[in-house]
């Protein structure tokens, strides 16, 4: 699976749009970004994954550029229950038997009031 | 969305001791799951993958006598801390695949097991 690079850490106030970016030169071509975040003392969560178009669910939107060597994870309206440690992972597509998830150092966002 | 729960969610043993974390998928039978074990302020290291019926495959480093993994059915995996030592204090993480599924995993609320 092709390596990822996250900030470590980014504040965000409130209400505000939280963005955190991913850096994935070397992915390839069949290689999906995914994201997931996990908040103190749980077990992580799915937020999204996509391929090269943009895509948008209830908790979240992700833009990635033309190239794929990028990504940005978007939450609209951040609350404080979106602290959290948030894991950007680029694999090949899940599939039976291929579920493995291998984690990075992620980047802790803090929502600040 | 599909449910894994892990059980129990802390416990504190001493020194010597051996600890046994359950690991259910409630609403979906899971052909594979996965262990991860997590020291403070650090990522989710994978530690092994077990296989329903079948011998867990361990990743490198991890010693498999002393995390004892059984997949006994579709719905349960254990993990057994054998001689525990206050080293082995951690968060442990539990993941399930959807039988036959997508292979999107999901994961359980995690157990800290704190060795005195």
């Amino acid at each position: 699976d092709a390596k990822t690079t996250q900030p470590p850490s980014m504040d965000c106030a409130e209400g505000r749009a939280a963005n955190l970016p991913c850096n994935h030169s070397t992915i390839s071509g069949n290689e999906y970004v995914y994201w997931y975040r996990q908040i103190h003392s749980q077990g992580p969560q799915y937020i999204i994954h996509g391929l090269k178009n943009n895509e948008t669910n209830e908790m979240a939107s992700l833009i990635i550029t033309e190239d794929r060597k990028s990504s940005t994870l978007i939450l609209p309206h951040a609350t404080l229950r979106d602290t959290a440690v948030y894991y950007c992972i680029v694999r090949v597509a899940a599939s039976f038997g291929n579920e493995k998830l291998t984690f990075g150092t992620g980047t802790r966002l803090t929502i600040i009031p | 969305g599909a449910v894994v729960s892990q059980h129990p969610s802390r416990v504190i043993c001493k020194s010597g001791t051996s600890v046994k974390i359950e690991c259910r998928s409630l609403d979906f039978q899971a052909t594979t799951m996965f262990w991860y074990r997590q020291f403070p302020k650090q990522s989710l290291m994978l530690m092994a993958t077990s296989n329903e019926g079948s011998k867990a495959t361990y990743e490198q480093g991890v010693e498999k006598d002393k995390f004892l993994i059984n997949h006994a059915s579709l719905t349960l995996s254990t993990l057994t801390v054998t001689s525990a030592h206050p080293e082995d204090s951690s968060f442990y993480i539990c993941s399930a695949a959807l039988a036959g599924g997508p292979g999107e995993l999901f994961f359980g609320e995690g157990s800290r097991l704190t060795v005195l």
